[in-house]
């Protein structure tokens, strides 16, 4: 079964710059997996914020950006926010079906 | 503007069959491209993918759950419904749906989920 794999947690500083990444227990992850990025709030449901790697939609605000970094794909938040406190979750494509990652908790303090 | 919603029981017995629908607007299952899935999440735990149907009727599926899933859609009242037969307790989850198209290859638009607990 295939596993995707996230940092459960990391804390960043108000105004801060943080990366979050996204790894495939299939290998290496590229453009062709798509990678998605997605932010939860308690009580909430998931707001995409990425799409294709590095996509953003049009309400996404411009200090997220997503790359890939190495073999995995990455959420980098720059000039954090407190708002921005919240569960991150990736999502890669594998050819048809689809995988979330287990989530980052990502705390502003 | 895009809008889904989720609806069924809140409330299922173990073995029984799970039927949740997902009535949206703002965009159509019969443009090229477009699809709808879902995804659940448990009490306190990860999100989890389980299906996609798009607009030319081709179905994908978790493959850890798709001996136990059927996503169908109905294009003239813009709904699509996931069945899950033989529920169990770790069936106990929000439910989500959401809008896709194949040059995201992800969700975009999400409906506000549905709590489904299974219990006896």
């Amino acid at each position: 079964q295939t596993v995707v794999t996230q940092e459960p947690s990391l804390t960043v500083s108000p105004g801060g710059t943080v990366t979050l990444t996204c790894a495939s227990s299939t290998g290496a992850v590229t453009s062709g997996y798509y990678p998605n990025w997605f932010q939860q709030k308690p009580g909430q449901a998931p707001r995409a914020l990425i799409y294709s790697t590095s996509n953003k939609h049009s309400w996404t605000p411009a200090r997220f950006s997503g790359s890939l970094l190495g073999d995995k794909a990455a959420l980098t938040l720059s000039g954090v926010q407190p708002e921005d406190e919240a569960e991150y979750y990736c999502l890669l494509y594998y050819g048809g079906a689809q995988v979330f990652g287990g989530g980052t908790k990502l705390t502003v303090l | 503007q895009i809008t889904l919603k989720e609806s069924g029981p809140t409330l299922v017995k173990p073995t029984q069959t799970l039927t949740l629908t997902c009535t949206f607007s703002g965009f159509s299952l019969s443009t090229s491209g477009v699809g709808v899935g879902w995804i659940r999440q448990p009490p306190g735990k990860a999100l989890e993918w389980l299906a996609l149907i798009y607009w030319d009727d081709d179905k994908r599926y978790s493959p850890s759950l798709k001996s136990r899933l059927t996503i169908t859609k109905d294009t003239s009242k813009n709904q699509v419904v996931l069945t899950m037969t033989n529920m169990d307790s770790v069936d106990t989850a929000t439910y989500y749906c959401a809008h896709a198209n194949t040059a995201i290859v992800g969700p975009d638009y999400w409906g506000q989920g549905t709590l489904v607990t299974v219990s006896s």
